[in-house]
């Protein structure tokens, strides 16, 4: 089988920074990936790591550790903007699996 | 460049109605996957397609529920009798290319399905 746990939900200050944690167990993996989606809205591509180490787009920075099934998204300058469930999701060979996210509230 | 296209947005059917929920990938991709996802919940795996084949159907129910992606047309959920608990949002994405080597997938605004 395969399962995916990351924190249900996650508060920070506005200008913080913030860690997303997320393991996984699953045969046939290939990367892992994080998507954000605000209520009532459509999952949207943050990052995606295929290989081990750190992946940077912006203030939106994801790690991965293959040998520890675990990977990470690190959210910097959050804003408010950033208030949204985040989604860690494993790529396999034959689909992708999404985690149960984690709600993230930021305090201004 | 049109992205993902999904309709209807809002679907209302009766117990025992058919739902039939329709999905148009972004041009150039031929893979589609679908999932479901109940409020506070995550996206549920449902089905994974390419043109005119089913590559992995694991989290669809055995029963009422079919999928297709045809060769021309865009690829459909039906769900048949419904029941309440079917109501869902219903999420398309699609991506160039799948498994092994697929890094993205961009998702449509989601069908958000209400049983009566």
């Amino acid at each position: 089988g395969q399962s995916l746990e990351q924190p249900s939900e996650v508060t920070a200050v506005e200008g913080a920074i913030v860690q997303i944690n997320c393991t996984y167990q699953t045969s046939g993996f290939y990367g892992l990936s994080w998507y954000q989606q605000h209520d009532g809205g459509a999952p949207t591509f943050l990052s995606y790591n295929g290989l081990d180490g750190l992946e940077e787009t912006g203030r939106f920075s994801s790690f991965l550790s293959r040998s520890d099934s675990y990977g990470y998204l690190l959210l910097q300058e959050l804003q408010m903007k950033d208030s949204a469930s985040y989604f860690c999701a494993v790529s396999r060979d034959d689909k992708i699996i999404f985690g149960k996210g984690t709600r993230l509230h930021i305090l201004p | 460049n049109a992205g993902v296209m999904q309709n209807p947005r809002h679907l209302v059917r009766r117990r025992g109605q058919e739902a039939r929920l329709r999905c148009s990938p972004m041009k150039g991709h031929s893979h589609v996957y679908w999932y479901r996802q109940l409020p506070e919940e995550g996206l549920k795996f449902m089905v994974y397609l390419q043109k005119e084949n089913i590559i992995d159907e694991s989290g669809m129910p055995k029963e009422r529920f079919s999928a297709e992606f045809p060769k021309e047309g865009p690829s459909i959920l039906r769900i048949q009798q419904v029941v309440r608990g079917d109501s869902a949002a219903y999420f398309c994405a699609s991506s160039p290319s799948g498994g092994a080597t697929n890094e993205k997938l961009f998702f449509g605004s989601g069908t958000q399905l209400s049983v009566l």
